[in-house]
């Protein structure tokens, strides 16, 4: 079975520039979530979907992060405009309602913003 | 207050050795689960174990298993017999909400152990 898959693996942008990454989650996977990743913050939770509805976007740092899901196949994060701060490791992951409930990631965006 | 606490930023241990990992958390949602996820230098995140917060047994998986202290609030993760391929970054996360009905929230990360395994 096909994994979570992530694109684009790697993206190296000017600051202002309009990003977009994208997600497609594991097949029945009723949770999407986006994560960020940095040496400073560690991993932290943007934004997720349950049943392609925002459930908790208190993460989102602000205003020029969005994110949408507009069905159960696929999800996009924007950034607009991008800024050096940005820049890190982004992140999608989804799992199933059960009583684990692992999540499991995708290999991960690379953003750089220059 | 963080809720999950891993207090060893790196350890070094010679292969073959048993490796524990610290992993404390911070809850008042009596539901529940506990993850370890370990990630190689190629940056994949990989769920190795699992303990729901109603468990009785300590979970196992392999040469992975979890020593469930609930009292203590501690959820370390042990692994026998070391390998050269187990350097990586551990991390412990927890996921509240796990089985109340209303729905799980997001894994809440620490901060990460990085393991080096040495020949």
């Amino acid at each position: 079975d096909a994994g979570v898959i992530q694109s684009p693996r790697h993206e190296v942008t000017e600051m202002g520039q309009e990003v977009t990454l994208r997600c497609k989650p594991i097949s029945g996977h009723d949770y999407l979530f986006w994560y960020r990743q940095t040496m400073m913050r560690g991993l932290e939770l943007l934004i997720y979907f349950n049943n392609n509805v925002p459930i908790d976007d208190s993460g989102m740092p602000e205003d020029r992060f969005s994110a949408k899901m507009p069905n159960a196949s696929f999800s996009t994060l924007k950034i607009q405009p991008s800024e050096p701060r940005d820049s890190a490791v982004y992140f999608c992951a989804s799992s199933f309602t059960s009583y684990t409930g692992e999540l499991f990631f995708g290999e991960g965006s690379r953003l750089t913003v220059l | 207050a963080q809720k999950i606490t891993q207090t060893q930023p790196g350890m070094f241990v010679q292969e073959k050795e048993a490796v524990t990992l610290d992993c404390t958390y911070d809850t008042s949602d009596p539901s529940y689960g506990l993850f370890w996820y370990k990630q190689p230098s190629s940056g994949e995140m990989i769920f190795l174990i699992y303990q729901g917060s109603y468990d009785q047994q300590n979970a196992t998986e392999g040469r992975y298993s979890l020593n469930f202290q609930k009292a203590r609030k501690s959820a370390n993760l042990v692994i026998s017999a070391s390998q050269l391929g187990d350097s990586a970054m551990y991390f412990c996360a927890m996921r509240e909400g796990m089985y109340s009905g209303g729905g799980a929230d997001g894994l809440t990360f620490g901060k990460g152990t990085h393991l080096i395994i040495q020949p």
